[in-house]
């Protein structure tokens, strides 16, 4: 098993610029979730699918930030315009019926916004 | 709100020494509660759980300690070694097991 895999693993852009991360979870794993992780505020769920609907988006930011997932094997995350603040680590994670095994993590994706 | 806090922010024990990582939450709906190591560079990965019927649950040299009248688990390391060092994330959750996390526990184990 691939695990659940994102890319890219490092990003580096310039504010004002669109930024789209991307997921593939693991086959036959029902839900996906997006955390953020910052220093200052640990890991922060931003928005969680299952059946690639989106149940709850409430931990978006803003309206800048957008998800999607089309089909059961691959998801975006995507930050339009960005900014210097939305620099952290991006984790995509996925699970079967909801997190009550636990979720797996991706590597993540690195971004830097200047 | 905070509804898991965990402490301490970071830790650092010596080699064969006991890791002790101490979480607190407040909604007595959780009723699931996991820990997840981080290594650097990559994803947090489920360690260990328990709910609230048992007290203690061990696996290898990891076992956490549930007290729900105090609202509050630990994470115990025995016999902590240098590859144990990694940050830890205590979490909890209830019916829909989305959890929620604690900022995590730095830990370094020195040689």
């Amino acid at each position: 098993d691939a695990g659940v895999i994102q890319s890219p693993r490092h990003e580096v852009t310039e504010m004002g610029q669109e930024v789209t991360l991307r997921c593939k979870p693991i086959s036959g794993h029902d839900y996906l979730f997006w955390y953020r992780q910052t220093m200052m505020r640990g890991l922060e769920l931003l928005i969680y699918f299952n059946n690639n609907v989106p149940i709850d988006d409430s931990g978006m930011p803003e309206d800048r930030f957008s998800a999607k997932m089309p089909n059961a094997s691959f998801s975006t995350l995507k930050i339009q315009p960005s900014e210097p603040r939305d620099s952290a680590v991006y984790f995509c994670a996925s699970s079967l019926s909801g997190a009550k095994y636990g979720y797996t993590f991706g590597s993540g994706t690195r971004l830097t916004v200047v | 709100q905070q509804q898991v806090k965990q402490s301490p922010q970071s830790l650092i024990v010596q080699k064969g020494g006991i890791s002790i990582i101490n979480c607190a939450y407040e909604n007595t709906a959780f009723d699931y509660f996991p820990w997840y190591q981080q290594f650097p560079g990559k994803g947090p990965a489920l360690l260990i759980a328990i709910r609230p019927d048992v007290s203690e649950k061990k696996e290898g040299r990891f076992t956490i300690s549930f007290n729900k009248s105090a609202k509050q688990f630990s994470l115990h390391i025995m016999d902590s070694q240098p590859g144990d060092s990694a940050t830890y994330f205590c979490a909890a959750s209830g019916g829909s097991y989305i959890p929620t996390f604690g900022r995590g526990t730095s830990l370094i184990v020195h040689p």
